[in-house]
Order: structure tokens, then sequence, then C-alpha cells
């Protein structure tokens, strides 16, 4: 069964410092991974997408990893701001012959919370 | 910037009744999906569209889902008999063409049932 495991469950870090997140998968075979971020009552946000051939991928204070050998990515936020507060999704994508078939596997998320 | 809009924000119905969420999904994406997120669990896909029809779905959605796109902008879910373990958000979400392409998620509808 195609697994996507997130740790630490829940974060809290003072403003301004970094912190990662962690995402293992089993799915196979593998086409992209993605991380979302989602706060309390909204819908995800998209951060990162990366293919299997990609191992880093930046947006702004969020760089995602990717080690498809090990099924393992990361999620790394620099310099921390109150408004980073929300839950962090690893989304992982099986490889389909249709391009319309798009049921992704969520993980359960990273409740990250920022402090001033 | 365009985006997935989701109506209404918050529905309550009572067990048995049928119940439609509505979504207009960004206006030049071609696919569309339905997710759920039971509260404290993770994101569980329920059904993708495209061409006007079903193109996958899950376990979860069975014979007392639908999903219709009346017309070229609306997208809609129905539960024909809700049931109490059908509370959730429910999220729409839409796609450009790209199988890499990132989803755009609605804010979702709080779906109640008492």
């Amino acid at each position: 069964k195609n697994q996507v495991e997130q740790s630490p469950q829940s974060l809290i870090i003072l403003e301004g410092k970094n912190c990662t997140l962690q995402c293992n998968y089993t799915v196979s075979p593998f086409s992209n991974l993605r991380w979302y971020k989602q706060d309390t009552g909204r819908g995800p946000v998209s951060l990162t997408i990366m293919t299997f051939s990609e191992n880093t991928k930046s947006n702004g204070r969020y760089t995602a990893t990717l080690d498809a050998d090990t099924k393992q990515s990361s999620l790394h936020i620099t310099a921390s701001q109150l408004s980073d507060s929300a839950s962090y999704i690893c989304v992982v994508s099986p490889r389909w012959t249709s391009n319309s078939g798009y049921a992704l596997n969520f993980g359960k998320g990273t409740s990250l919370l920022v402090t001033p | 910037e365009p985006e997935v809009t989701q109506t209404p924000s918050h529905q309550v119905t009572q067990m048995g009744q049928e119940v439609i969420l509505r979504c207009v999904p960004i206006s030049n994406h071609l696919y569309f999906y339905w997710y759920r997120q039971i509260l404290g669990q993770k994101v569980e896909f329920l059904v993708s569209f495209y061409n006007n029809e079903i193109s996958e779905k899950s376990e979860i959605f069975d014979d007392q889902f639908s999903v219709e796109r009346p017309d070229g902008s609306n997208f809609t879910l129905k539960i024909r008999s809700t049931k109490l373990e059908d509370s959730a958000m429910y999220f729409c979400a839409s796609r450009l063409t790209d199988y890499n392409s990132p989803l755009h998620f609605g804010n979702g509808t709080r779906l109640t049932v008492t």
C-alpha cells in the first residue's frame, strides 16, 4: 500500500529560526513529490513540486530536497515568520499511464507553530 | 491571481438529506478534482474529472456520490443521502494540463451532518 509518513507531527519554533520537516514515502512507481502549506480552515497551497530527477527546489524561504533512492524528502524553512504557522503536507504522485488520474497520496502533515 | 472558489463555506444537513457542494474552478483549467479531509486526518482523494467524465475515483466515492459539470464554469459534488461519517471538509481542486503542474485548491466546504 502506498504510504506517505511525515515527521515530526508537530513543531514549535521561535520566530527567525530555521526548521526542517521530513517526509518518507513508499509510493512506487513515483512521479513527483509536492509540498503544500495549509493554513487553518483553508485549502492547501502549493509550495514546491519535484520530479524524480530533481534533488532540490526552492521557493523563497522554502527549500525542498528529494532523495528518490531512499524515498525521502525534506522541507527546510529559513528565517521563520509568524505567518509560517500552518500545516505542511507532503504529497506524492504515483506514475500513471493516464494523464488524468490524480489519486495523490497525502501525508498527515506537520503542524508548525512559530512563536514570537 | 485566479483562484478556485467553493460555496457554501459551511453546510449543515440532517442525516439522509441530499447536499450539493459547488465549485468554480480556474477558468482555463481542464482537470477537476474533489478531495475530503475529516477533522484531524489527512486529505483523501475522491474523484477526478476530465473531458466531461469521471477519469478516476476512490473507494470512498460510492454510489451515494456523483459529480457534474453542468455548464462551462461550475463543478458540483452531490451526496444523495448523507451519513454522519460524511462530515468533513470537502476541497475542490483544478489544474491546467501538465501532469506536473500544481493543483489549485479552493478553501473548502465544511459539511456537518447531524
